[in-house]
């Protein structure tokens, strides 16, 4: 198995563009996590979908952000206008049978903003 | 929602000595703790977790002990090796629903 794929692995962008990262859970795995990793508030859980529908969006920052999981093989978290203090890695993590039980992550995609 | 302390958030120790990492938890429902390793620019990566019917759980030199009452899980790191410097990240919640992690420890092992 290929693992959980996220692309793309590095994104620099201009503030109040538009960020679209992508993830690929591994098959089978019927739960799908986004967290966001920064040195002053650690891994931080943005959504989770469990088989495809959003179950816990409290995470979520504000409305620039927004998250879907068309199907069980691929999600996207949207960021419409980025803002420098979006800059982190943003991990895709993904897990079977119980949700948030032995979490297989992705590489992550880091993210800067300028 | 759950709140995960962890201390410290860093700890420095001599190759073959002990290391131990300890958190905390809020909600007395939480019943899954697990503890992840990541190593400089990687993922995040599983070593152990225990559930809340178990008070301590081994695996070679990691092992992990649970007190419920107190609230607090810690992971015990023997005979340290320099590959076991990285980032680890303890964990608690709910079977079935989404982790929250503590903010983690950095672990240098110095030969």
């Amino acid at each position: 198995d290929a693992g959980v794929i996220q692309s793309p692995r590095h994104e620099v962008t201009e503030m109040g563009q538009e960020v679209t990262l992508r993830c690929k859970p591994i098959s089978g795995h019927n739960s799908l996590f986004w967290y966001r990793q920064t040195m002053m508030r650690g891994l931080e859980l943005l959504i989770y979908f469990n088989n495809n529908v959003p179950i816990d969006d409290s995470g979520m920052p504000e409305d620039r952000f927004s998250a879907k999981m068309p199907n069980a093989s691929f999600s996207t978290l949207k960021i419409q206008p980025s803002e420098p203090r979006d800059s982190a890695v943003y991990f895709c993590a993904s897990s079977r049978d119980h949700p948030g039980e032995k979490l297989f992550f992705g590489s992550g995609t880091q993210l800067s903003v300028l | 929602g759950e709140n995960v302390e962890q201390h410290p958030s860093t700890l420095s120790v001599q190759e073959g000595d002990s290391a131990v990492i300890k958190c905390t938890y809020s909600d007395s429902a939480s019943n899954y703790f697990p503890w992840y390793k990541q190593e400089l620019g990687k993922r995040p990566q599983l070593i152990i977790d225990i559930r809340s019917n178990v008070g301590e759980k081994k695996d070679q030199r990691i092992a992990v002990t649970l007190n419920k009452t107190a609230k607090h899980f810690s992971l015990h790191i023997t005979e340290t090796q320099p590959e076991d410097s990285a980032v680890y990240f303890c964990a608690a919640g709910f079977s079935g629903y989404a982790l929250n992690f503590g903010k983690g420890t950095s672990l240098l092992v110095t030969p």
